[in-house]
């Protein structure tokens, strides 16, 4: 099955920088990848995701990229704000393994915005 | 989502007893979801459903069943054969399957054992 590694699980930035979360996963068949941020004792929030037929997509100060060949794909966060912080997952899914409809999940990072 | 409630929202479980969770979505999504996240964790599969009437293992099934009798509705059953049952349980639903239509998801149900 799809193993997801996810780096770093803590991550602390001073409000206005950048910063970038990076997953690795190791099914070359999976082809969809979701970024989700999860407040504490909140549901999961969508925030981006990207499919593997294009190699980056753009939303406001969030971006992901997608390299299938490395299979590796990472969420970059500009001019980060004190609401950034939060717990972000990435996710992938396969179209491999029997018709398996999850998603397998990173451990999650730890973003700490610093004012 | 509004669109997806789970109930209740804390669970406490005795020894030896079965307890169900509820997942109920007004999105006539055609696919549900169970994960498990415990601590410092991300989120695994327990259970997923592609069509009424039908339901598939996921990475951490054992000690877990469900059942879908009617689209809008996934509950799912902790048995007592789920030895470590703490934990939260996300339930979420997707508009088809197969398709990588976005996830998403309830509120959560904080399961705890007495």
């Amino acid at each position: 099955g799809e193993n997801v590694e996810q780096h770093p699980s803590t991550l602390s930035v001073q409000e206005g920088d950048s910063a970038v979360i990076k997953c690795t996963y190791s099914d070359s068949a999976s082809n969809y990848f979701p970024w989700y941020k999860q407040e504490l004792g909140k549901r999961p929030q969508l925030i981006i995701d990207i499919r593997s037929n294009v190699g980056e997509k753009k939303d406001q100060r969030i971006a992901v990229t997608l390299n299938k060949t490395a299979k590796h794909f990472s969420l970059h966060i500009t001019e980060t704000q004190p609401e950034d912080s939060a717990v972000y997952f990435c996710a992938a899914r396969s179209n491999s393994g029997g018709g398996a409809d999850g998603l397998t999940f990173g451990k999650g990072t730890h973003l700490i915005i610093q004012p | 989502d509004g669109g997806i409630t789970q109930s209740p929202k804390y669970l406490f479980r005795k020894e030896g007893q079965n307890v169900t969770l509820s997942c109920e979505q007004n999105l006539n999504h055609d696919a549900m979801y169970w994960y498990r996240q415990d601590p410092g964790q991300g989120l695994r599969l327990i259970y997923y459903s592609q069509i009424v009437n039908d339901f598939q293992k996921g990475d951490i099934a054992e000690g877990y069943s469900v059942s879908r009798e009617k689209k809008e509705s996934f509950p799912l059953t902790v048995t007592s054969a789920q030895k470590n049952p703490t934990a939260f349980y996300l339930c979420a639903s997707s508009i088809a399957p197969g398709q990588n239509q976005p996830q998403h998801f309830g509120d959560g149900t904080r399961l705890s054992i007495l």
